[in-house]
Order: C-alpha cells, then sequence, then structure tokens
C-alpha cells in the first residue's frame, strides 16, 4: 500500500510568514510523530499523537509550533511567524502500534529566508 | 542529552569492506532500531532488536545488542556503493515512554 506522504517536498518562506506543513500517515497507524531535522544533525522530536489520545507535545520548541490530526489520519504542523533557525527538514512518521517500527514520509524542507 | 550515540560519527571504506557502527544509549529500553538515510530525507526502517535478543540478521545486516553495556552494533557485510547513506540508531525506551529517541547518525561513504 501507499506509504507516508507529506506535501510540500519543499518551502521557501519569508521571515515572519506562516507555514503549514502536512503529513498523511499510512492508513490504519494509529501513532503519528513529528520530528526536526537540521543540517547534519540527528532527528529531534516535535511532537507524538497516538489514537485519540491527548498528544505528546513535549518537544514543541516554541509556541510558534502547534499540530493537529483530524480524524486521526492526516496531520498538520503549523509553524507562526517563522524565524531563520526554523529551517529544516521537517519529517513525519506513522506505526502501527507503540514500541514499533517507524514508516517515514520523504520530508519538508522548509526554507526560512 | 542524546539518548543514543552513534559511533564513527563518519565511516569511509572500499566496496566489498565490511562497516561497523556503534550505538550507546544511558537508559533501559524495550527495543532498538537502526534506520539509513540517504540524501537528508525519510528515513527508512532496518532492522528492530528486542531488550531480550542479543543478535539479529538481516541480509548483509547483522545487528547484536548488549544491554548489561547498553551499546549495539549494526554491521553491513560486503559492503555496496548503494549503502552509501546515514545510519541512524533509535532507541525505545522502556517505562511507558513511546517516543524513541534518534542519535545523531553515522554517515557511511562505501567506495566503489
Amino acid at each position: 500500500g501507499a506509504g507516508v506522504s507529506q506535501s510540500p517536498s519543499n518551502k521557501v518562506t519569508e521571515k515572519g510568514k506562516d507555514v503549514e506543513l502536512r503529513c498523511d500517515p499510512i492508513s490504519g497507524h494509529t501513532a503519528l510523530y513529528w520530528y526536526r531535522q537540521s543540517l547534519g544533525q540527528g532527528l529531534e522530536f516535535l511532537i507524538y499523537f497516538q489514537g485519540n489520545s491527548a498528544p505528546d507535545k513535549s518537544g514543541l520548541p516554541s509556541d510558534r509550533f502547534s499540530a493537529e490530526r483530524t480524524g486521526g489520519s492526516v496531520s498538520t504542523l503549523t509553524i507562526q511567524r517563522t524565524q531563520q533557525e526554523d529551517s529544516a527538514v521537517y519529517l513525519c512518521a506513522s506505526s502501527g502500534w507503540t514500541s514499533a517500527e517507524q514508516y517515514f514520509g520523504p520530508g519538508t524542507r522548509l526554507t526560512v529566508t | 542529552s542524546q539518548q543514543g550515540e552513534e559511533d564513527p560519527q563518519a565511516l569511509s571504506i572500499q566496496e566489498g569492506e565490511n562497516a561497523t557502527m556503534n550505538c550507546s544509549y544511558k537508559t533501559s529500553i524495550n527495543n532498538l532500531q537502526w534506520y539509513r538515510q540517504n540524501s537528508g530525507r525519510g528515513l527508512v526502517h532496518l532492522i528492530l532488536i528486542r531488550s531480550n535478543e542479543r543478535e539479529k540478521h538481516s541480509g548483509r545486516l547483522r545487528v547484536t545488542l548488549d544491554t548489561s553495556k547498553k551499546s549495539s552494533s549494526l554491521l553491513i557485510t560486503a559492503s555496496r556503493a548503494a549503502d552509501t547513506a546515514s545510519y541512524f540508531c533509535a532507541t525505545d525506551p522502556s517505562g511507558g515512554s513511546y517516543i524513541p529517541t534518534f542519535g545523531r547518525g553515522t554517515s557511511l561513504i562505501v567506495h566503489p
């Protein structure tokens, strides 16, 4: 079946603008994760959704970042008033149950000018 | 600080040689996973080893886990140029957290 998809693949925005990044997980996967990866670095956890439970937002770096997951499927990560340090690749992953392998999307490369 | 730390940070070998990467972690885990990443994009899951397992094989990949030393190794045998990528370990902590922690990765270059 289809894998995890993300859109857009690339996004260039001006400092101060808001951006929305979208993730379509694998159908039936209950867990969804957002990560951020800066150039040459590891993955920084941002937020985790599991079924209908309240999301774990402990990794969000500031209140400019928010995410939602509608209907237990598609998720949107929103960054308000973007800053240059927000430039990174944003990766989404889903898994079928907790403590299992994650399936990653191709990522969205965000550049804030 | 990172839960999983890969070592070395970079590895350069010739095609046909074996490549060994190590991962150390700090807390108790349920399992440990290895992922591969090409060109800074999405990660691909390679292998998962559970805390009660000591060794696991998948094709040319061999993973070991030593929970007493809190370390794991990934061995790629008979490497190919196509194995050039970054390799990450991710630890799934025990104790109720379902958020795996990734290291900074090992960048592997295999020269043809």
